[in-house]
């Protein structure tokens, strides 16, 4: 599975959108972009995964750059809620190489 | 619908001795992920069972094992414990076979040795 980079730490006001950014230069054509967060202690939560057209669902958007290197995971309006570290994951969905490999992640701190 | 439930939340043992957490998947689900989060640390891939079978192994010793059950529930063992098992443990579930899958996490169960 390729590797991702994200910025250790970020904040955000809230009521303001939330941009994530994620590298993922060694991505491959049939690796998708996976986003979960992960609210202190607490087991992470799917938001959002994609292959190359942007996605968007009740939680986020997700916008993949057209050479797939590199995406953003948008939180149009961030809470206090949102507060959490928010991982980026590449990964094959096929085989037997279907687990995650987890990096680091971003701790969003949204101010009120 | 019940998502991936996990058992004990809370647990502490000693060195040495042997462990035993518990996964049930979400209703539908054939695929249970077992994942380690040390203190401050990401999540580390443990094992993957699917159908009843051991799929995917991560970089853990083999104190480090598991079992899926026909209801798709899982265990996963630990035996002769050490301080830095101390972890909080993960499980998710997903569809096996089903293309652009995610997986659902459970709380977790905390892990302390002592």
């Amino acid at each position: 599975d390729a590797k991702t980079t994200q910025p250790t730490s970020m904040d955000c006001a809230e009521g303001r959108a939330a941009n994530l950014p994620c590298n993922h230069s060694t991505i491959s054509g049939n690796e998708y972009v996976y986003w979960y967060r992960q609210i202190h202690s607490q087991g992470p939560q799917y938001i959002i995964h994609g292959l190359k057209n942007n996605e968007t669902n009740e939680m986020a958007s997700l916008i993949i750059t057209e050479d797939r290197k590199s995406s953003t995971l948008i939180l149009p309006h961030a809470t206090l809620r949102d507060t959490a570290v928010y991982y980026c994951i590449v990964r094959i969905n096929a085989g037997n190489n279907r687990k995650l490999i987890w990096g680091l992640g971003t701790s969003l701190a949204v101010n009120p | 619908e019940a998502g991936v439930t996990q058992s004990p939340t809370h647990l502490i043992k000693t060195r040495g001795q042997q462990v035993t957490l518990r996964c049930s998947p979400i209703s539908g689900h054939t695929s249970v992920y077992w994942y380690q989060q040390a203190l401050g640390l990401g999540l580390q891939f443990l094992l993957w069972y699917d159908e009843g079978e051991e799929r995917n192994r991560g970089n853990f010793p083999p104190r480090f094992s598991g079992r899926q059950f026909p209801n798709y529930s899982s265990e996963l063992n630990v035996n002769a414990l050490e301080l830095e098992d101390s972890a909080l443990y993960l499980c998710a579930s997903s569809l096996a076979v089903v293309m652009n899958t995610e997986a659902f996490f459970g709380q977790g169960t905390r892990l302390t040795v002592v």
